[in-house]
């Protein structure tokens, strides 16, 4: 079945500081990935979508010079923390689809970041 | 009005029984609608998509009302096991957009 990896698990920083997190889909080609942030006892709220090669999409409210993501082949996408603080300290997980005719959506495990 | 509402619970059930919960979506244009299990800080785990004609995957049925625009999730002989937070899941699309998730229905099975 579909496989995607993501890392690290969790990660503490300190504040001011930048993170990168990688989703890898490990066993298909991911025309689209997909970043969410899950804040405690609250929904997954969809950051952006990102497809290979272009510039991803940032839902409303997602400042896009503060989150950097990176498609840049079909297997790999990357989210950057940029100067992060303690409001940034959330879970993020990654998603990965092979377009629309293929449907469904395979989640990477998640990273928790912690900003101190 | 939230996109994708859920009783957040919590659901307190005894083991056996037969437990059920709604979903409802605001976006008429929804196409795809999937239930999800999460447990405790974990990502999310798809547990059955929704067709429009309902279905059922072992203890787990699923069915859609576009009319009412609400999806449900009826779980049949509960085992603890089942204890959980249950997303609901609605996307535009069938793939190429992103999902929008309610906040979920926390289920705890008791012995």
């Amino acid at each position: 079945g579909a496989v995607v990896s993501q890392h690290p698990s969790w990660v503490i920083c300190k504040s001011g500081t930048s993170v990168k997190i990688e989703c890898r889909s490990l066993d298909f080609q991911a025309t689209t990935m997909f970043w969410y942030r899950q804040f405690p006892k609250q929904s997954l709220m969809l950051m952006a979508t990102s497809n290979e090669g272009s510039k991803a999409t940032y839902e409303q409210g997602v400042e896009k010079d503060k989150f950097l993501i990176n498609h840049a082949s079909l297997t790999l996408s990357t989210l950057t923390v940029t100067s992060a603080h303690p409001e940034d300290s959330s879970f993020y997980i990654c998603s990965a689809t092979r377009g629309a005719l293929a449907g469904g959506y395979t989640f990477g495990s998640g990273t928790r970041l912690t900003v101190v | 009005r939230k996109e994708v509402e859920q009783d957040p619970g919590p659901f307190n059930v005894p083991e056996g029984a037969t437990v059920a919960f709604n979903c409802t979506y605001s976006n008429s244009a929804s196409q795809s609608f999937f239930w999800y299990r999460q447990d405790c800080r974990k990502e999310p785990k798809l547990l059955m998509s929704v067709y429009s004609s309902g279905n059922e995957d072992g203890r787990f049925t699923a069915q859609l009302n576009r009319a009412s625009q609400y999806i449900s999730l009826l779980i049949r002989d509960s085992k603890l096991s089942d204890s959980a937070t249950y997303l609901c899941a609605v996307s535009p699309g069938g793939g190429a957009d992103g999902l929008t998730f309610g906040k979920g229905t926390h289920l705890i099975i008791q012995p």
